[in-house]
């Protein structure tokens, strides 16, 4: 079980180059979630997949663009990166419903010049 | 709206000693509480979580966690530091009815040799 990978670990972008950040999950969870996480501030939601087929925003979306491509595998996309974009982002899967916890990816650092 | 709060950005603890880490939250309803621990250029693990009935609930690595309803509080801690817990420990809340956890700002504890 590899559980939860992200590809790529590291990516510099230049302002207004474009990327897809993928996440795979081995689980067979239905939930699935993008965030990123910025010294001080935590971990804050960038979309979420209750279940293969929908998507929906969460507390920082704006610049973002999501695909739940099947049950495994769900990407982010910056169509059109920003240097406030320079974070750590981290997929997440989880079982449906509110009460489980939520299983991690190692992360990719995006740096965006 | 839900929110948490972590007191106290740093924590320092000698090896052996009891440590505390404070997680207090605010929800609309019946709070679902987590613990995370994130070693350092890693991705989050679970430790643990109330959900309902005991309030002393025990988790990974011999932490435990007690929930308050009264004090609105969820805090972490261990009877005996080691310097292997030395890692930065996330509190999170979900209220019964709400689709996304939020996190706290995170806690980096520090156990000394």
């Amino acid at each position: 079980n590899a559980g939860v990978t992200q590809t790529p670990k590291f990516q510099v972008l230049k302002t207004g180059q474009s990327m897809t950040l993928q996440c795979a999950q081995d689980m067979n969870h239905n939930s699935m979630y993008w965030y990123r996480q910025d010294p001080g501030m935590g971990l804050r939601l960038i979309y979420y997949s209750a279940s293969e087929g929908t998507t929906d925003k969460g507390e920082v979306p704006n610049g973002y663009n999501v695909s739940r491509l099947n049950k495994r595998e769900f990407s982010l996309r910056l169509e059109s990166a920003a240097p406030s974009q320079t974070s750590v982002y981290f997929c997440a899967s989880s079982e449906a419903g509110t009460v489980h916890e939520q299983y991690f990816g190692p992360g990719t650092r995006l740096t965006v010049t | 709206a839900q929110s948490v709060a972590q007191p106290e950005d740093q924590v320092n603890v000698a090896e052996g000693n009891p440590l505390t880490v404070k997680c207090t939250y605010s929800v609309s309803g019946n709070p679902y509480l987590f613990w995370y621990v994130q070693y350092p250029n890693r991705g989050l693990q679970f430790l643990l979580k109330y959900i309902t009935g005991d309030n002393l609930v025990k988790g990974s690595y011999g932490f435990e966690a007690e929930f308050n309803k009264s004090q609105t509080s969820f805090h972490l801690k261990k009877p005996s530091a080691l310097v292997s817990d030395s890692a930065l420990y996330f509190c999170a809340v979900r209220a019964g009815s709400a689709r996304q956890l939020t996190f706290g700002s995170g806690t980096q504890l520090t156990v000394l040799p």
